[in-house]
């Protein structure tokens, strides 16, 4: 199996930061790579498809970007709105542990 | 607008089965599949599978291979995911999602399934 490892784990920031997140995976996945935002009791939101497309009604401020082995999540400028914790997931298999993003 | 629907909390002592069903509405339900991800307590997101709601084609985790088996009912849009052998560290918000052959788009509420004796 595919491993996906992230970093940092917990992030904090403030409102304004431009905020990046990695995602590795064990060996080459291609493009096949998604990111999720969620909040606590919450299900999971879907913000980043094939690495680097943007999912409909997202804020343009997420980007994803990378391919093969190494991706990263981007938001340009945080929001209140976007404290919470981001997921990558290789396409039909596993999630990352997850990105805490907390208030600095 | 797409909707994923799930029945109640549960709970169950070890060794028992659950059954979790899932009704979708708001779109054509054999065009895409069905994932299910459980999210034990204070924990991150575990891929458990997923079932193709067109042929019935499922792909499930490798830890749950032989407990867990996902199936559609295309008369009433509805998917189920039954876990058997229940043990404590199954305990976990059961999630299902509408598949895109990849990615996930649309998830269901939640539904608690407790195990405990």
């Amino acid at each position: 199996d595919i491993q996906m490892t992230q970093s940092p784990s917990t992030l904090s920031a403030s409102v304004g930061d431009r905020v990046t997140i990695t995602c590795r995976a064990s060996q080459s996945i291609s493009s096949w790579l998604a990111w999720y935002q969620q909040k606590p009791g919450k299900a999971p939101k879907l913000l980043i498809y094939k690495a680097s497309s943007l999912e409909s009604g997202v804020p343009s401020r997420f980007s994803g970007s990378g391919s093969g082995t190494e991706f990263t999540l981007t938001i340009s400028s945080l929001q209140p709105d976007d404290f919470a914790t981001y997921y990558c997931q290789q396409y039909n298999s596993y999630f990352g542990p997850g990105t805490k993003v907390d208030i600095k | 607008q797409v909707q994923l629907v799930q029945s109640g909390a549960e709970v169950k002592k070890p060794g028992a089965s659950v059954k979790v069903s899932c009704k979708a509405s708001g779109y054509t339900f054999t065009s895409y599949g069905i994932s299910w991800v459980r999210q034990a307590p204070g924990q991150g997101l575990e891929w458990m599978g997923w079932i193709s709601a067109y042929n019935g084609n499922t792909n499930y985790a490798q830890k749950l291979q032989g407990r867990v088996t996902m199936t559609t009912d295309t008369s009433t849009s509805t998917a189920y995911m039954e876990l058997r052998s229940l043990r404590s560290d199954d305990t976990a918000v059961y999630y299902c999602a509408r598949w895109r052959e990849g990615d996930i788009d649309y998830w269901g509420q939640g539904t608690l399934v407790t195990v405990s004796s």
